[in-house]
């Protein structure tokens, strides 16, 4: 089935720097990648996510880029606040396109330093 | 803006007994997922509903659990004999119909400790 691997795990930036998340996913299959944003005691809520027919797609300070022949996808965090952090997950439906059900990575905690 | 919600936010259950827990899609989602996080690990897939039939399961959602849709808007998550490895946060997503991916909208979650 399908995997996701997520680096760093933990990621401190200061603020106004940029932040990257990488993600790497295994079956070739998959064609939707969203990204999530968990604060402590809450849900996982989207923040951005792509389909495999595009390579990048941006809303404001935040950028996702997709590789299909590398099968990874990296998030962009320009200009970094002090609320962005967070832990980010990456995801991958691997069921190809259908209403799918999303195989998440083991995130990655970004701290974003005043 | 539309929200989807879970209910209790914290669950105290001792091991064997039976735990549901509740959610309320966004009302106007056809497709309802459950998915679990056990603390400080990854989010794991359990079950996805459509058309009040599942549509697809983890290898997690073993026969201790089941979902219903008892009226148009509740979600449920049944497990019946709970066991130690159970504890977990639960989150409940719904997603819109649509030809292509839909985004999934996650509640807040349940935290499920069994003692």
């Amino acid at each position: 089935g399908e995997n996701v691997e997520q680096h760093p795990s933990t990621l401190s930036v200061q603020e106004g720097d940029s932040a990257v998340i990488k993600c790497t996913y295994s079956d070739s299959a998959s064609n939707y990648f969203p990204w999530y944003k968990q604060e402590l005691g809450k849900g996982p809520q989207l923040i951005i996510d792509i389909r495999s027919n595009v390579g990048e797609k941006k809303d404001q300070r935040i950028a996702v880029t997709l590789n299909k022949t590398a099968k990874h996808f990296s998030l962009h965090i320009t200009e970094t606040q002090p609320e962005d952090s967070a832990v980010y997950f990456c995801a991958a439906d691997m069921t190809g396109g259908s209403q799918g059900n999303l195989i998440f990575g083991k995130g990655t905690k970004l701290s974003v330093k005043p | 803006e539309p929200e989807v919600t879970q209910t209790p936010s914290h669950q105290v259950t001792q091991m064997g007994q039976e735990v549901i827990l509740r959610c309320v899609p966004i009302s106007n989602h056809l497709y309802f997922y459950w998915y679990r996080q056990i603390l400080g690990q990854k989010v794991e897939f359990l079950v996805s509903f459509y058309n009040n039939e599942i549509s697809e399961k983890s290898e997690i959602f073993d026969d201790q659990f089941s979902v219903e849709r008892p009226d148009g808007s509740n979600f449920t998550l049944k497990i019946r004999s709970t066991k130690l490895e159970d504890s977990a946060m639960y989150f409940c997503a719904s997603s819109a119909w649509g030809e292509r991916d839909q985004p999934q909208h996650f509640g807040d979650g349940t935290r499920l400790s069994i003692l």
